[in-house]
Parts: structure tokens; sequence; C-alpha cells
């Protein structure tokens, strides 16, 4: 079974600056495929950037970004120039690739990023 | 740009009683998904369905839970006899064939009385 862990809770960032939200995960998989999402209080869930794993280049969405070292099965997201309206809980998630129809979603539980004016 | 739709928005119900909480998944999609999250807590992979049957379903999916496609464009969860912990918010979500991105409504928050 895979896990994901976020270990920070809560963060906070001054607008227009950069944050960065930390993600593991354990899986005995090679190939799967990794997300961030974005939940602000309106409680949507929006995708922010995704990563394939058997892509050594890390993804990148405008001011979003991030790092994927697959051996230390780490994936924190950037967030640069950061805006007022970044405010929300980003979830990092995990999906095995290939899985043929069983596709589900492992979500980490969260970290709630507040960004001030 | 397509979206996936989900109805009510919010549903208050008594203990005992069942819910039907639909979805409307974007439309060249064949792979649907339920998830739930309960209040500050993570999102919990419910249960997915492809090609008229479940691929797979979690711990949290007993008996008291079914997914049904009636039509060519709906997809529901039903709750047959709602637990008071069974308060959450349904998230529905849907793909294309590789699984991923997944496309998230906007959810039903359910309340249990």
């Amino acid at each position: 079974a895979q896990t994901v862990t976020q270990s920070q809770p809560e963060m906070s960032v001054q607008e227009a600056e950069t944050v960065t939200l930390s993600c593991t995960y354990d899986t005995s998989e090679n190939n799967y495929y990794l997300f961030w999402y974005k939940q602000p209080p309106s409680r949507q869930m929006i995708l922010v950037i995704r990563q394939e794993a058997y892509k050594q280049q890390n993804a990148t969405e405008n001011r979003f970004s991030v790092n994927f070292q697959k051996a230390a099965k780490s994936f924190s997201l950037k967030i640069s120039d950061s805006q007022l309206g970044d405010t929300a809980m980003y979830f990092c998630a995990f999906m095995k690739r290939g899985g043929g129809s069983n596709y589900k979603l492992t979500f980490g539980k969260g970290t709630l990023l507040t960004v001030n004016p | 740009e397509p979206e996936v739709t989900q109805t009510p928005s919010h549903q208050v119900t008594q203990m005992g009683q069942e819910v039907i909480l639909r979805c409307v998944p974007i439309s060249n999609h064949l792979y649907f998904y339920w998830y739930r999250q309960i209040l500050g807590q993570k999102v919990e992979f419910l249960v997915s369905f492809y090609n008229n049957e479940i691929s797979e379903k979690s711990e949290i999916f007993d008996d008291q839970f079914s997914v049904e496609r009636p039509d060519g464009s709906n997809f529901t969860l039903k709750i047959r006899s709602t637990k008071l912990e069974d308060s959450a918010m349904y998230f529905c979500a849907s793909s294309d064939p590789t699984g991923q991105p997944q496309h998230f409504g906007d959810g039903t928050r359910l309340s249990i009385l």
C-alpha cells in the first residue's frame, strides 16, 4: 500500500515571496504519478501540477514547480511570487501508473498555506 | 473547459435515511470515482467505476454504499441508511483511460442529523 506524508500542517508566506511545501511518499511501485491539488476555502479540488515518475525533468506550471527526487521519494511544491489567491489547503497525491481500471488517488493530510498581504 | 458537476451542493438528512448524491462526469470520460473528506481530514478514496462495474473499492465502501450509472450522463452514490459518521464532503471525479488527471467536482456536503 502507498502512503503519502505531508509533514507541515500549516505554513505562511508573505505575498510575492516564495514558499516550498514538502511531501514524501512510500511505495514499492516504479511507475506512478504524483500530483498537487489545491483546495481553497470554497472546498473545490483543483489540480495544480502533476509529475510522471519516469520523467526526470521536474514539472512546472507558471508560478508552480516541483522538486521530484525519486530515490528519496520526495515531491515538494514550490510556489513563486505568492499571491493572496494561493491561500488554500494543498494536498499531495499518489497514483499508481498502468493499473488497468483500478486507478485511485492516495492523498496526504494536507498543508494549509496562508499568504499574507 | 469541461467540468464535473455535482448536485446538490449541500444535503441535510436524518440519520437512517437514504441519500443519493449525483454527479455528471466530463462527457468523454469513462472512469469515475467517489472520494470522501471528513471535515479537517484528508481526502479518502471510496470507489472507482468503469464499464458499469466497480473497479476497486476501499474498506469504507461497505454494504451501505452503492454506485450506479443510471443513464449516459449521471453517476450516483447511494448511502442506504445514513449514520452520523457519514457526514462529510463527497467528491466525484472522472478521468480518461490513463486514469489521470482526475477532474473533481465541487463536492456535496452531506450533513447527517
